[in-house]
């Protein structure tokens, strides 16, 4: 079935720093991805999207890259703040389907 | 315009007794959807309604699970015996229209502890 990874459990960066969020996918047919941001007592909150006929996409602050041949995800975080600190998914929309495929999450930790 | 909201918050109970997850979406939302994070683990979709039918129910894990959305409005997840492999903290999330993708605006979860 389809999955979806991510590289690194824990990113620790310091505040002011950029912050770079990595994730893998394995269906190539796979064409919606999603980026959320989870703090703590929270739910997933939708930061950036993008769809397979882009390879980047820029918010504020945050840039989502795709890379369709090594089937890759990342999320850059420009000038990372305290208030970033939280548990990043990747999540990839199931192909033909309304269901998202989730990442096991990056827990963000911005130190001053 | 409030979000999509879950009850209880927080549940702690035994092993072999029954509970039940209530979620409201956000009204007009024809769409609802429940997901699953155990403990460090990736968030698992378990089932989605549109309006008051089961669209997909391929997530469930097994008949101890029963999702309802009598009326279209909120639904709830009943977890009836519950084991200890139950424990998370359970999502709901609704979307509207029948378009994909809209996007899927999540409540903030119920945390279940399986004793």
């Amino acid at each position: 079935g389809e999955s979806v990874g991510l590289h690194l459990p824990t990113l620790s960066v310091q505040e002011g720093d950029n912050s770079i969020i990595n994730c893998a996918y394995s269906n190539s047919a796979s064409d919606y991805f999603i980026w959320y941001k989870q703090e703590s007592g929270k739910g997933p909150q939708f930061i950036i999207d993008i769809r397979s006929n882009m390879d980047k996409r820029q918010g504020q602050r945050v840039t989502v890259l795709l890379n369709k041949t090594v089937k890759h995800l990342s999320l850059q975080i420009a000038a990372t703040q305290p208030g970033d600190s939280a548990v990043y998914f990747c999540a990839v929309l199931s192909y033909n389907t309304d269901k998202l495929i989730f990442g096991t999450g990056t827990r963000l930790q911005v130190f001053p | 315009e409030a979000g999509v909201t879950q009850f209880p918050s927080h549940s702690v109970i035994e092993k072999g007794q029954t509970v039940t997850l209530r979620c409201d979406p956000i009204s007009g939302h024809d769409n609802l959807y429940w997901y699953r994070r155990v403990m460090g683990k990736e968030i698992k979709f378990l089932l989605h309604f549109v309006k008051e039918s089961k669209q997909d129910e391929s997530g469930m894990p097994n008949n101890r699970f029963l999702a309802e959305r009598t009326g279209g409005t909120y639904s709830t997840l009943k977890v009836q015996p519950a084991e200890l492999e139950d424990s998370g903290v359970y999502f709901c999330a609704s979307s509207q229209g029948f378009v994909t993708y809209n996007e899927q605006f999540f409540g903030p979860g119920t945390r279940l502890t399986v004793l």
